[in-house]
């Protein structure tokens, strides 16, 4: 049972590249979210999903898009990349039956540089 | 609407000393409200939760929260610090409807021999 993983660990981009990073849950949950996390900013939500095929923005959602087309998958994609968006990545997921009350299972994180 | 505030942005203890972390937060309705912990280069893992069960919670690793209505409140404490307890801490609190976690900026717990 390997929980969230995240692809890739690292990565280094320039300005006006694209990315996609993949998270991936094996527990069968319903809810996956991508946070960012910046220095003294805590965790912010980007985008997030209830279900296959659903998503939804989050408190940051400008510059990034999302798809859940396979239930244990969420991706997050960076269709040109801003050095605003160097962050480290973390996915989550959680059962359905609380939504944001339910305990929330982190990835590993992947770090984002933007040259 | 949720928000969050942890005072103290980074707490020093020594080893064996009382930890406390603090937690205050704003709600309209009873909240539902969490205690993660993230250890250098991982994610975060709960640590706590409280969903208005009982207002004293116990976690893991010998953590313990308590639910103050009064004070807007939910402070992190343990009796006595490990070393192994140095990470980065935040406090999160949930909505009934479950429609948002807001987070809060955290605190970094440095655990001295």
């Amino acid at each position: 049972n390997a929980g969230v993983t995240q692809t890739p660990k690292f990565r280094v981009l320039k300005t006006g590249q694209s990315m996609t990073l993949l998270c991936a849950q094996d527990m069968n949950h319903e809810y996956m979210y991508w946070y960012r996390q910046d220095p003294g900013m805590g965790l912010r939500l980007i985008h997030y999903s209830v279900g296959e095929g659903t998503t939804a923005k989050g408190e940051v959602p400008d510059g990034y898009n999302v798809s859940r087309l396979k239930k244990q998958n969420f991706l997050l994609g960076l269709e040109s990349a801003a050095p605003s968006q160097t962050s480290v990545y973390f996915c989550a997921s959680s059962k359905p039956s609380g939504g944001f009350q339910e305990t929330q299972y982190f990835g590993p994180g992947t770090r984002l540089l933007v040259l | 609407a949720q928000s969050v505030t942890q005072l103290g942005s980074h707490v020093s203890v020594s080893e064996g000393a009382l930890v406390l972390l603090r937690c205050n937060y704003s709600s309209s309705v009873p909240p539902y409200l969490f205690w993660y912990v993230q250890y250098p280069n991982q994610g975060l893992q709960l640590l706590l939760k409280y969903t208005s069960a009982a207002t004293l919670v116990k976690g893991i690793n010998g953590f313990e929260a308590e639910f103050k209505k009064s004070e807007t409140s939910f402070h992190l404490t343990k009796p006595s610090a490990h070393m192994s307890d140095a990470a980065e801490y935040f406090c999160a609190v949930s909505n009934q409807a479950g429609t948002a976690l807001i987070f809060g900026k955290g605190t970094t717990l440095s655990v001295s021999s």
